[in-house]
């Protein structure tokens, strides 16, 4: 069975750090899409990243940046030089869409408060 | 990416009361789905909306309790049937197209408070 674990809940930091939220996953397909959601306080969920299980290299895009491990079954999302805009609750989600489209299973979410 | 618009942004309800919820999108997408988010809590599933048949619920949710209909592809509809106070969440209208394998778009979510 799929399972996403986000075993942060909630995270502070002072505007200006680095901040790394950590995902690991658990599945048994080999094929497999990994993503990142963030959901401002206005609640809309915003996607972020896909990823899918055959891509292994790391990405960054501007301020954020995603490290996947395979080897480690974690899809680590790193901010860096936080901004208080980046306050939201931010969301791992797992896919496994061997039979086709199918919906994902999230992680309980990391809160993350960027102070001023 | 698909855009997805869903109605009533936010509600809030009378307890025994029942509500539907709209979500439309601008382009065809080959799955719907419907999620739940409890106050503070993570995403959970509720049903996959299938076009012209009965929706294909997960454990835990039944139709009776969550009618859901899908006429076409661009459109369905959640209801949210005598509502209590435990029903207050977040409700997420999401949609995958065979273009983007995996990946899903979300509709801006509706928040019902059941009083």
């Amino acid at each position: 069975a799929q399972k996403v674990t986000q075993a942060q809940t909630e995270i502070s930091v002072v505007e200006k750090e680095d901040v790394t939220l950590d995902c690991v996953y658990e599945t048994r397909d080999t094929t497999y899409y990994l993503f990142w959601y963030k959901q401002p306080p206005s609640g809309e969920l915003v996607f972020l990243i896909r990823r899918n299980s055959f891509d292994e290299q790391n990405e960054i895009s501007g301020r954020y940046s995603w490290n996947f491990q395979k080897s480690t079954s974690s899809f680590n999302f790193t901010i860096t030089a936080s901004q208080v805009v980046d306050s939201a609750v931010y969301f791992c989600a797992l896919s496994e869409p061997s039979s086709g489209n199918t919906p994902l299973v999230f992680g309980k979410g990391t809160r993350l408060s960027v102070i001023a | 990416s698909a855009v997805i618009s869903q109605k009533p942004s936010r509600d809030i309800c009378q307890r025994g009361t029942s509500l539907t919820i709209q979500c439309q999108v601008d382009s065809q997408v080959t799955m719907m789905f419907w999620y739940r988010q409890q106050p503070g809590q993570s995403l959970t599933l509720i049903a996959t909306a299938n076009q012209g048949s009965e929706a294909t619920y997960e454990s835990g949710f039944v139709i009776d309790k969550f009618p859901i209909s899908r006429p076409n592809l661009t459109f369905s509809t959640l209801t949210v049937s005598n509502m209590s106070p435990e029903d207050s969440s977040i409700y997420l209208c999401s949609g995958a197209s065979g273009r983007s394998a995996g990946e899903l778009f979300f509709g801006e979510g509706s928040r019902l408070t059941v009083l």
